[in-house]
């Protein structure tokens, strides 16, 4: 069965840095393209960021909001997906899912780490 | 980039069927195919029930169905069950570097 499973989140000061990771297991992760996706306490889902498959050229994808803030990446020999965030705000506090994407769609979802920025 | 519009709830009865809209522009949903809704139970994972505007995924029951209108899309489930309790989001490709953006999300309630 496909799955994903995301941890690292945790709790830290404005400014700080984090770094996400998601095992995937069940399918074979390096064809895909995959991504995050957050939600703030009581708020809607938000995309964070997007990579392609490794045979595609490791495209990257961002948002303005956290564009020169967070970095994705992908370990395909780990089939583990990554999410570095730096300069952390307030407002990204939220549960950050790891999803995979097909085409334009998200098609499998983890269940989520949380990352709380609070000083 | 502004999120996607959708009302905040919408009610109905067992068995009837209901809609949720979801309007974005012509840079997002008029423009482009690629629209998907999301289920998301509280405090579990979204997953996916309708991708490019009206495919459904294996396993997800034909009582959802998808269409699209110009800059509206929208989401019915005929013949409600209380097993759809949820929210529910819409997602399309947009123009520009914000490539995917989500509606403001809908509770429905089976009364």
């Amino acid at each position: 069965e496909a799955q994903l499973l995301e941890s690292g989140g945790d709790s830290v000061r404005p400014g700080k840095s984090l770094r996400l990771s998601c095992a995937a297991s069940g399918f074979t992760f390096s064809i895909y393209a995959m991504a995050w996706v957050r939600q703030a306490p009581g708020k809607g889902l938000e995309w964070v960021s997007a990579i392609s498959p490794s045979g595609d050229g490791d495209k990257r994808y961002y948002p303005d909001s956290v564009k020169g803030r967070f970095t994705i990446s992908r370990d395909d020999s780990k089939n583990t997906l990554y999410l570095q965030m730096n300069g952390l705000r307030a407002e990204d506090t939220a549960e950050y899912y790891c999803a995979r994407k097909v085409y334009h769609k998200f098609d499998l979802w983890g269940r989520g780490t949380m990352v709380t920025v609070s000083s | 980039q502004s999120a996607l519009t959708q009302p905040a709830s919408v009610s109905g009865s067992p068995g009837q069927s209901i809609t949720i809209s979801c309007t974005g522009t012509s840079g997002d949903v008029g423009g482009y195919n690629y629209v998907s809704w999301y289920q998301q139970f509280p405090g579990k994972a979204p997953k996916l029930v309708i991708y490019d505007v009206n495919n459904r995924p294996s396993g997800v029951s034909n009582r959802f169905s998808g269409s699209k209108s110009g800059n509206t899309a929208s989401l019915t489930i005929s013949g409600l069950q209380a097993d759809d309790e949820a929210d529910y989001y819409c997602s399309s490709k947009t123009t520009g570097s914000t490539i995917y953006v989500f509606g403001t999300g809908t509770t429905v309630t089976a009364l």
